[in-house]
């Protein structure tokens, strides 16, 4: 299957800084990826969709100053949570689709923030 | 708007049991995909199924099966004689092709613990 990596897997910060999460399709051209926010013991949370060099669609709720989404090119979306503080701590997962087929959609392995 | 309902928080079976997963949605959408996740404690999530709104023909894949019944609006997942590594967090999803915005929709997930 069509393979997406995301980096780094886990990230420790200093509140008041800014992290940047990178997912990337490897074989195939994203056309769409998404970011999920999940907490632990909890569903997958929607955050955005962004669509190759276009701005994202921020869902309800998500601030789109503090979690800015860049999707520059078919194969690199990058999420950046900016001035971070301990309730931005989570686990944050990119999907991609798009291509030739690809009604499903596949995951990074995730990234796990904690912010200290 | 789309919800998946997965009623099942938490599942114990001992090793070389039959577990069967409920999954129950919603949407207003004609055409849709229904997707099984497995996310072990790494935290990846692991494409099962996907299934199509038009086909409800029943999936056998080795131990794993999937019973679509549009009418009843239910996608369940039934694992046969299961192992210890089937241990993980399991999520049904929904993506709705129209009003679903072609996004993914997930269930709350279900854990399944397998024990010796």
């Amino acid at each position: 299957g069509a393979v997406v990596s995301q980096h780094p897997s886990r990230v420790i910060c200093k509140s008041g800084t800014s992290v940047k999460i990178e997912c990337r399709s490897l074989d195939f051209q994203a056309t769409t990826m998404f970011w999920y926010r999940q907490f632990p013991k909890q569903s997958l949370m929607l955050m955005a969709t962004s669509n190759e060099g276009s701005k994202a669609t921020y869902e309800q709720g998500v601030e789109k100053d503090k979690f800015l989404i860049n999707h520059a090119s078919l194969t690199l979306s990058t999420l950046t949570v900016t001035s971070a503080h301990p309730e931005d701590s989570s686990f944050y997962i990119c999907s991609a689709t798009g291509g030739a087929g690809l009604t499903e959609a596949f995951f990074g392995q995730g990234t796990r923030l904690t912010v200290v | 708007a789309q919800k998946v309902t997965q009623a099942q928080t938490e599942i114990s079976v001992v090793e070389k049991e039959d577990v069967t997963l409920d999954c129950v949605y919603e949407t207003r959408d004609t055409t849709y995909y229904l997707f099984w996740y497995k996310q072990p404690p790494s935290g990846e999530l692991v494409f099962l199924i996907r299934r199509n709104s038009f086909d409800e023909q029943n999936e056998i894949s080795g131990r794993y099966s999937w019973n679509f019944q549009k009418s009843t609006s239910s996608f369940n997942f039934t694992i046969t004689a299961s192992q210890v590594v089937d241990s993980a967090v399991y999520f049904c999803a929904l993506k709705g092709l129209t009003g679903g915005g072609n996004k993914l929709t997930f269930g709350t997930g279900t854990q399944l613990k397998v024990e010796l």
